[in-house]
């Protein structure tokens, strides 16, 4: 069975320090990992999705990188600003076609 | 391109009574999601649509929870007797054919409170 971990739970950092978020999974066979954001109150945006070929992937502030024999990926947000606290969230899609999620880890930015 | 609407967006019941949840998804998507997210924990999946046929309902309470897509569009997710840990926010999601890797897009969500 597929297990997602997060860690650490919550953060915090200073406006423009460069954030680093931490996912593993316990089942290599995955076919992609996905990183959400989600903020209070609302649902699930899709920040990027890796497929299990590729190793990284970027959009903008964000960069996500992922090593599937060692069952971790890592979404790095450079130059962070206090619109980038949220809770974001790791998934995986595994066989069975099943998007097991992470806890997420919340993150808070100090202006 | 309209996203998935949920409704209601809050709802507050006592223990025992019933409540039901309300999703459209986004047109022509195939395939509808239910998850389940409890405060810190990440959504877990409830059911999952193709369709008007149930795909996986595999973590559904069925003593309590049941799930319906009647025109293969919207779909109901029903909670009868609801007990207090069923409080949580209730996803529903949607994808086009519901192939493996298939980007899901997700609702705003239900937030419940089982008092």
């Amino acid at each position: 069975k597929q297990e997602v971990t997060q860690i650490p739970a919550a953060l915090s950092v200073p406006e423009g320090e460069n954030l680093v978020l931490n996912c593993s999974f316990t089942d290599s066979a995955i076919y992609n990992l996905q990183w959400f954001r989600q903020d209070p109150g609302k649902g699930l945006t899709s920040l990027l999705l890796i497929q299990s070929s590729q190793r990284e992937q970027t959009s903008g502030r964000l960069n996500a990188s992922l090593d599937k024999s060692s069952g971790r990926s890592t979404l790095y947000i450079a130059a962070s600003q206090p619109g980038d606290s949220a809770t974001y969230l790791c998934a995986v899609w595994a066989a069975g076609n099943k998007l097991t999620f992470g806890g997420g880890t919340r993150v808070l930015v100090k202006p | 391109e309209a996203g998935v609407a949920q409704s209601p967006r809050y709802k507050i019941i006592e223990k025992r009574q019933s409540v039901a949840f309300w999703c459209n998804p986004i047109s022509g998507h195939a395939t509808l999601y239910w998850y389940q997210q409890i405060l810190g924990q990440g959504p877990k999946l409830l059911i999952q649509f193709q369709n008007n046929g149930v795909v996986d309902d595999s973590q559904l309470p069925k003593d309590r929870f049941s799930a319906e897509r009647l025109k293969g569009v919207d779909s109901t997710l029903k909670i009868q007797p609801a007990k207090l840990e069923d409080s949580a926010v209730y996803l529903c999601a949607s994808s086009q054919t519901g192939g493996a890797g298939e980007t899901q897009y997700f609702g705003p969500g239900t937030r419940l409170l089982v008092l």
